[in-house]
Order: C-alpha cells, then structure tokens, then sequence
C-alpha cells in the first residue's frame, strides 16, 4: 500500500522567513496530495491541494509542488508569521482510496 | 459549512471495557474514516467506510471495529480496551468525488487505565 514520508519533522524559523516541508510518496498511482494543518488543540484542516496533473499551486503565501517522477511534493510557506506555528501534515491518495498521511511537521515560528 | 460532530471529547475507560466513539456528519458524505493520531506517528488509518454497512480495513485495525448503519454515522468500537489504545481519535468525513478534501471532527481523547 501507500507510503508517506515526511521532513523535517520538526522546523524552527525566523518570523518573515520561509518554510518548506518535504513528501514523499511510494505508489506512482497517487494522483491526489493534500497538506492539512492542525493548530494546537484543534481539529486538522485542508490548507491546500494539488492534483497529478499540476504541477505546481499556489495560494497567496502557500505553494505546493509536484513532480510525479520522483514521486515527492513540497509545501513552501513565504513570509512566515506567527499564526503559521502549527503541526503541518501531508497526504497522498488515489482516487476514490483512502487518504495516507505523513507523520507531521511541527513548525515553529520563532520572534 | 461541513459539520461533523464526535459525541465525547474526553473519556476515561477501564482495561478491558467495550468502548464506542460515536461519530455524525451532516453534509450527507459518502465516506467515513477513523484515524488516531499519536505523537511522532501522525495520523494512521484505523477504519474507512465507502458506504452504509460497508467497512474497510486501515493500516492499524487491530483491537478496532467499527459500524455504519446510517449514512450520517460511523462509530468505532474497542471490544476490550488496553492501554495502547489510550490516544487521541479523529473522526472525518468525505464528499466521495474525485479527490474530495476530508473533514475531520473536534477529536476524541480516549485513556484507558
């Protein structure tokens, strides 16, 4: 079955600085690869996905990348601020399979 | 906006009770999961349900079962509780389109003593 790794997993940066968080996947069929965040004491959320035949996307401060050879993806955070402390997760699917995810990256944003 | 509501946030059992985490949605979605998520371990798949009365086994079945007898409920069931069970178990519910975001509820924080 799917295989999601995920690094770092744990990320301290300098508040305006960037951050990226880094997938990757075993199952060349995953063709879906959410990135939910969950902030301490809630529940997680999509903050952004992106489909196999995207390469890349982007969401004001929030990219994602894709590239499907090496089977990894990347979450690129730009300017970060402190609300962007959080646990951030990875996942990948294939369509209509269930959703594997990371093991989780607690980012810190530091003043 | 997707509403999917877990019927207790805390809940302290004993070793070797039944216990059942209850869990509804209210968007009519066609799947259901449950993960438990543990420090260092993210969130691992325990069981998934495409359809009324139908399961599917996750990546960490064991000592789990679940039901789904309504579309708008999936509940998870410990037969006989143990300590490696004491964790923290999300629930989330998901549209069944092609590639459907998942949303997850408040979370349930199970002890077993």
């Amino acid at each position: 079955g799917e295989n999601v790794e995920q690094h770092p997993s744990t990320l301290s940066v300098q508040e305006g600085d960037s951050a990226v968080i880094k997938c990757t996947y075993s199952d060349s069929a995953s063709n879906y690869f959410p990135w939910y965040k969950q902030e301490l004491g809630k529940r997680p959320q999509l903050i952004i996905d992106i489909r196999s035949n995207v390469g890349e996307k982007k969401d004001q401060r929030i990219a994602v990348t894709l590239n499907k050879t090496a089977k990894h993806f990347s979450l690129h955070i730009t300017e970060t601020q402190p609300e962007d402390s959080a646990v951030y997760f990875c996942a990948a699917s294939i369509w209509g399979d269930k959703i594997i995810f990371g093991k989780g990256t607690r980012l810190h944003i530091l003043p | 906006d997707v509403k999917v509501t877990q019927s207790s946030r805390y809940l302290v059992k004993r070793t070797g009770e039944k216990v059942f985490l209850e869990c509804v949605q209210d968007m009519d979605h066609e799947n259901m999961f449950w993960y438990r998520q543990d420090p260092g371990l993210g969130l691992r798949l325990i069981y998934f349900s495409y359809d009324v009365k139908m399961k599917e086994k996750g990546d960490i079945p064991e000592g789990y079962s679940v039901s789904r007898e309504k579309k708008e409920r999936f509940s998870l069931i410990l037969e006989s509780a143990s300590t490696n069970q004491t964790s923290m178990y999300l629930c989330a519910s998901e549209r069944g389109t092609t590639n459907s975001p998942l949303h997850f509820g408040n979370g349930t924080r199970l002890t077993v003593t």
